[in-house]
């Protein structure tokens, strides 16, 4: 049972331009979400994350919008840059509005930035 | 930022032999250090919650009897893949708790991959 989906595993988009990454979810008891970035034989490195009681939140080039209603959360990435080029995942935490505790995640999109 | 070192990051080994891997949390305490698998083209899946001084908590379908946790101080818990068989070759990555509650965060290690010939 996949708790916490990334339907589109690659995404490519040139230099400049938005990435847009999209994650869904099934557990209703997750509050607290996770973008990682991760390169080949490494560890996940952490992005951004927005809580279940906000809807969006920025950091930099990285903006994360989280539509409780529809279980669904995006990463967007503006402007994209070739350094971009990694796996995103998204995972997802019950763990009472923090990281706190295990995190599930999803498979992963391979994204790769065009120059 | 919080380091989490692995050891080793990369290793090889005979089916049927054991190897340990070390998850350390360089410069902060962590009460509760998690262990991951990621299988190529595959998600990161949680195999178990190791917490210090007690029983590692293990996800469902993992073998506690081959995969062997111990988190003896609160800077180091171990994997042990017992029997190791080439199905087992995978890229295992531990992360560690920093703080409890609203101050929580994770910090990931760099990961270990094995291969079982």
């Amino acid at each position: 049972d996949q708790q916490v989906k990334q339907n589109s595993p690659s995404l490519s988009v040139q230099e400049g331009r938005i990435s847009i990454l999209n994650c869904d979810y099934t557990n209703s008891m997750f509050d607290y979400f996770l973008w990682y970035k991760k390169y080949p034989a490494e560890g996940p490195t952490f992005l951004i994350s927005i809580s279940s009681i906000k809807d969006k939140n920025e950091d930099g080039r990285f903006t994360v919008f989280l539509n409780k209603s529809a279980k669904h959360l995006s990463l967007h990435i503006v402007p994209s840059q070739p350094g971009d080029s990694a796996v995103y995942f998204c995972a997802a935490s019950a763990g009472g509005g923090t990281s706190y505790g295990k995190l599930t995640f999803g498979q992963g999109t391979i994204l790769t930035v065009h120059p | 930022g919080a380091v989490v070192s692995q050891h080793p990051s990369w290793v090889i080994c005979k089916s049927g032999t054991s190897v340990k891997i070390e998850c350390r949390s360089l410069d902060f305490q962590a009460t509760t250090m998690f262990w991951y698998r990621q299988f190529p083209k595959q998600s990161l899946m949680l195999m178990a919650t190791s917490n210090e001084g007690s029983k590692a908590t293990y996800e469902q379908g993992v073998e506690k009897d081959k995969f062997l946790i111990n988190h003896a101080s609160l800077t180091l818990s171990t994997l042990t893949v017992t029997s190791a068989h080439p199905e087992d070759s995978s890229f295992y990555i531990c992360s560690a708790e920093s703080g409890t509650g609203l101050s929580a965060e994770q910090y990931f290690g760099p990961g270990t991959r094995l291969t079982v010939t």
